[in-house]
């Protein structure tokens, strides 16, 4: 199984400051990596699904970048919120057998 | 729209006890799998389907079986309860495809072993 790595483990963030943390994947045989937020004693939500190098998306507030070459991909949020609080996880999929292997999140906490 | 339904939301069993988490969804989505979730881990892969009748192990399938008569149900059987089996289980479906699809999660069942 190889490794995908997210960091750093946990952040805490002032309300309206903006923030980064990435997710390290393997780069040989990619496929396609997924963006999830998750909130506490709720479910996992989807917040991007990414396939090309290069590709940005973006959410409102929340936007990401996908490096294929390199293996990384950053999730940014703009302007922190409460509602952000939450934990964020990635995902990678490659393309032998187009299974997620995930990373293990990272939990960002916004101080009012 | 109810998505992903899982039942139940928690439960204790003891030691060698069984039982089935049920798992159903309304999407009419081919992909199906079953995660747990343990502290400072990632969501590590129990089983999966790719539609009804096929069924296949993930990375952590001891003790656990599966089946999938229809494309709505995936139940997850625990044989013979165990401490380390002690952990949350989500169920997540998706489109059948080439994993470019986001997965849609289960509310999770929150599983204690005595």
């Amino acid at each position: 199984i190889l490794n995908v790595e997210q960091s750093p483990q946990s952040l805490h963030v002032q309300e309206g400051d903006s923030t980064n943390f990435t997710c390290s994947f393997p780069s040989s045989n990619f496929y396609a990596l997924h963006w999830y937020r998750w909130e506490t004693a709720k479910s996992p939500e989807a917040l991007f699904v990414m396939t090309l190098n290069g590709d940005e998306k973006k959410k409102g507030r929340i936007s990401a970048t996908l490096n294929t070459k390199e293996g990384y991909s950053y999730l940014y949020i703009k302007g922190s919120q409460p509602e952000d609080s939450a934990t964020y996880l990635c995902a990678s999929v490659m393309d032998s057998n187009y299974q997620l292997i995930w990373g293990a999140g990272t939990k960002l906490i916004i101080k009012p | 729209n109810a998505g992903v339904t899982q039942t139940p939301k928690f439960q204790v069993l003891k030691t060698g006890q069984s039982m089935t988490l049920q798992c159903a969804q309304d999407m009419n989505h081919e992909y199906m799998s079953w995660y747990r979730q343990d502290p400072g881990m990632g969501l590590r892969l129990i089983h999966y389907s790719v539609g009804a009748g096929i069924t296949d192990q993930g990375e952590v399938p001891n003790g656990y079986n599966v089946s999938r008569s229809t494309t709505e149900d995936f139940p997850l059987r625990l044989l013979s309860a165990a401490p380390s089996q002690t952990s949350v289980y989500f169920c997540a479906s998706r489109t059948h495809g080439q994993g470019n699809q986001p997965q849609h999660f289960g509310d999770g069942t929150r599983l204690s072993i005595l």
